[in-house]
Formats: C-alpha cells, sequence, structure tokens
C-alpha cells in the first residue's frame, strides 16, 4: 500500500528557513515522479514543484523558484523540500503526492496528509 | 502559464440528483486533464486522469470528458458521501495549474 508522511511543518519567521520531509513507503522514489503541493488556509490547491524518477529532472512554481529546493534521499525513501526566504504568503498546508504510473501528465495519485507551515512574526 | 477556472464556484443537490461541474483551460491541454475531491480537513483524492479515465475504486457514478480547453466532472447520482471540494489540474505543460475548486454540497 502506498503511504506518504509529511513533517516538518511549525510556525517559522518571516526570512527564515525550514525543512519539509515526506517518508513514502510501499513504492520507490526511482520508480516514480512526486511532486509538492500547498494550500493555504481556506484556499485551493497551488502545484508547487515536482522530481522525476532518475532525480535528475526538477520543477518549481514561479512563486517559489530560487527560494524552495526539492531533494531525495532513496537509502531513507524520504524526500525534502528546503525552503528558504520564508514569506507570509507561503503559509500553507503542503503535501507531497506520487505521480499516476510514474506519468507526469496522468497527475498525482497518492498524498500525504500535509504538514502545516505558518510565517508570521 | 494555463490558467484553469471551474463553474460553478458551489452548487447544492439531493440524492439522487445529477451533478455536473465544467473546467476551462486557457489554452488547449489537450485531454490532459485531472480530478480531485477533497473533504474539509483532508488530502484531495484522485479521481480521474486523462480527463475520462477512473483512478483504481473510484464509483462509476463519477465520469469525465471534454478535450481541448473545456471538460466536464459528472457525478451521475449525487450520494451523500461525495459531499466535498473539487479540483479539475491541467497536466499539460508546467506549472500544473489546478482550478479554484466547486464545493458541493447535499440538501
Amino acid at each position: 500500500e502506498v503511504r506518504l508522511l509529511e513533517s516538518g511543518g511549525i510556525l517559522v519567521q518571516p526570512g527564515g528557513s525550514l525543512r519539509l520531509s515526506c517518508v513514502a513507503s510501499g513504492f520507490n522514489f526511482t520508480t516514480s515522479g512526486v511532486s509538492w503541493v500547498r494550500q493555504a488556509p481556506g484556499k485551493g490547491l497551488e502545484w508547487v514543484s515536482g522530481m522525476n524518477s532518475r532525480g535528475d529532472g526538477t520543477k518549481y512554481a514561479d512563486s517559489v523558484k530560487g527560494r524552495f529546493t526539492m531533494s531525495r534521499d532513496i537509502s531513507k525513501n524520504t524526500l525534502y523540500l528546503e525552503m528558504q526566504s520564508l514569506r507570509a504568503e507561503d503559509t500553507a498546508v503542503y503535501y507531497c503526492a506520487k505521480v499516476c504510473r510514474n506519468n507526469w501528465n496522468y497527475g498525482l495519485s497518492y498524498w500525504g496528509q500535509g504538514t502545516l507551515v505558518t510565517v508570521s512574526s | 502559464d494555463t490558467q484553469m477556472t471551474q463553474s460553478p464556484s458551489s452548487v447544492s443537490a439531493s440524492v439522487g440528483d445529477r451533478v455536473i461541474i465544467t473546467c476551462r483551460a486557457t489554452q488547449d491541454i489537450a485531454n490532459w486533464l485531472a480530478w480531485y475531491q477533497q473533504k474539509p480537513g483532508k488530502a484531495p483524492k484522485f479521481l480521474i486522469y486523462a480527463t475520462s479515465n477512473l483512478q483504481s475504486g473510484v464509483p462509476s457514478r463519477f465520469s469525465g470528458g471534454g478535450s481541448g480547453t473545456d471538460f466536464t466532472l459528472t457525478i451521475s447520482s449525487l450520494q451523500p458521501e461525495d459531499s466535498g471540494t473539487y479540483y479539475c489540474q491541467q497536466t499539460n505543460s508546467l506549472p500544473f495549474t489546478f482550478g479554484p475548486g466547486t464545493k458541493v454540497d447535499i440538501k
């Protein structure tokens, strides 16, 4: 059974940094692309970043480009999202999700429960 | 970037009703559209990929259609457990943008 479990969300001050983690089970990152998607309180979904199964192709939304970095540790089957220069508008629940059948055109078939990041002074 | 719109923004319907949600893209996305259902406080649930393909385990009362820029999600006979917010997502080009959501309530 595929499962994703995010952690690391906390209250952080504007300008601060944070690293989110996502531990996967039931599949291997080398066989599936993965994404981070966020949802601000009471708002809709926003695609943040994605990494392919080879780990050599990572893409970002313009809103986070240059501030967020996605990486993975295959030995731990863990995905990371390094977040820097955080702004109030980065406040959101952050979800990691698995690409359906390793095909980006199909969408995101499994999601974690999310972790809340609050950026506030 | 491809922008997505959805209509209506909310709908209230009775059990057994047919509900249709429309999703529109600002440019041609072929058939690369996915649908998700989200309940309050929960992660989105994957329903449909490539416009009309049901994810395993999704009830057959859900169906999707369309192509190019105009798409639909149809719930043929609304059930109490179908309440929630439905999002479309274009998966044709980065960034993979979502629609603003359609909230479905049961009368």
